[in-house]
């Protein structure tokens, strides 16, 4: 069975440029969920989506926003891109409960200049 | 709302010698405990998790860890480590109930395995 897969894998922008993420889960898993990693904040949780619904989020500013596809598929996107949205950030998926197992992708490694 | 503090942020051994990574948290509810493991420049790798029963728990790669409600504890041990397990581990809690399961982290422990 395939992985998480994220895209792209890195990411070059300038301040106030808007950017999009993409996340395919794994298969037969509903629920995605993003995270920001930094050296400074850490694994921060961003939100998470289930069958097409915001199900949980964080504490992150209404620049960040996500959605889900019917097909599971997730993407994220940042407005305005600030110096400080440089991070790894990572897209988990489950197949849809508490307790299921979490799986990670890669990451996508984003630069602000 | 939960936190989670791992005690020691880099912890360096010698292969072959035994390793415990310290993990407290505090949480008002009951929580599900999870170790995690990133190799450079990769995702992040489940280890193991709690979710009830034995509070013994063991996983992948030889680790095993141990559930201490009474201290809030969540400590993960090896008893003898690989140049391989040199990596970053991390602490996570999500809340029993909160359907989507939102994990909280700790700041990670970076582990070196020395020759």
């Amino acid at each position: 069975k395939a992985g998480v897969t994220q895209t792209p894998r890195y990411l070059i922008k300038t301040r106030g440029q808007q950017v999009t993420l993409s996340c395919s889960p794994i298969s037969g898993h509903r629920s995605v969920s993003w995270y920001q990693q930094t050296p400074g904040q850490g694994l921060q949780f961003l939100f998470e989506y289930f069958s097409e619904t915001q199900r949980n989020k964080g504490n992150f500013p209404g620049r960040f926003s996500g959605r889900q596809f019917s097909n599971s598929r997730s993407e994220m996107n940042v407005s305005t891109l600030e110096l400080g949205d440089s991070a790894l950030y990572l897209c988990a998926s489950k197949v849809q409960g508490t307790t299921d197992t979490q799986y990670f992708g890669p990451g996508t490694r984003l630069t602000v200049l | 709302a939960q936190s989670v503090t791992q005690l020691d942020s880099q912890v360096p051994v010698f292969e072959e010698a035994p390793v415990e990574l310290r993990c407290n948290y505090s949480s008002s509810v009951s929580v599900y405990l999870f170790w995690y493991v990133q190799y450079p420049n990769q995702g992040l790798q489940l280890l193991l998790k709690y979710l009830s029963g034995s509070t013994l728990v063991k996983g992948i790669n030889g680790f095993e860890a141990e559930f201490n409600k009474s201290q809030t504890s969540f400590h993960l041990r090896k008893p003898s480590v690989h140049i391989s397990d040199t990596a970053e581990y991390f602490c996570a809690v999500s809340e029993v109930g909160n359907q989507g399961g939102k994990l909280i982290f700790g700041q990670g422990t970076e582990l070196s395995v020395k020759p």
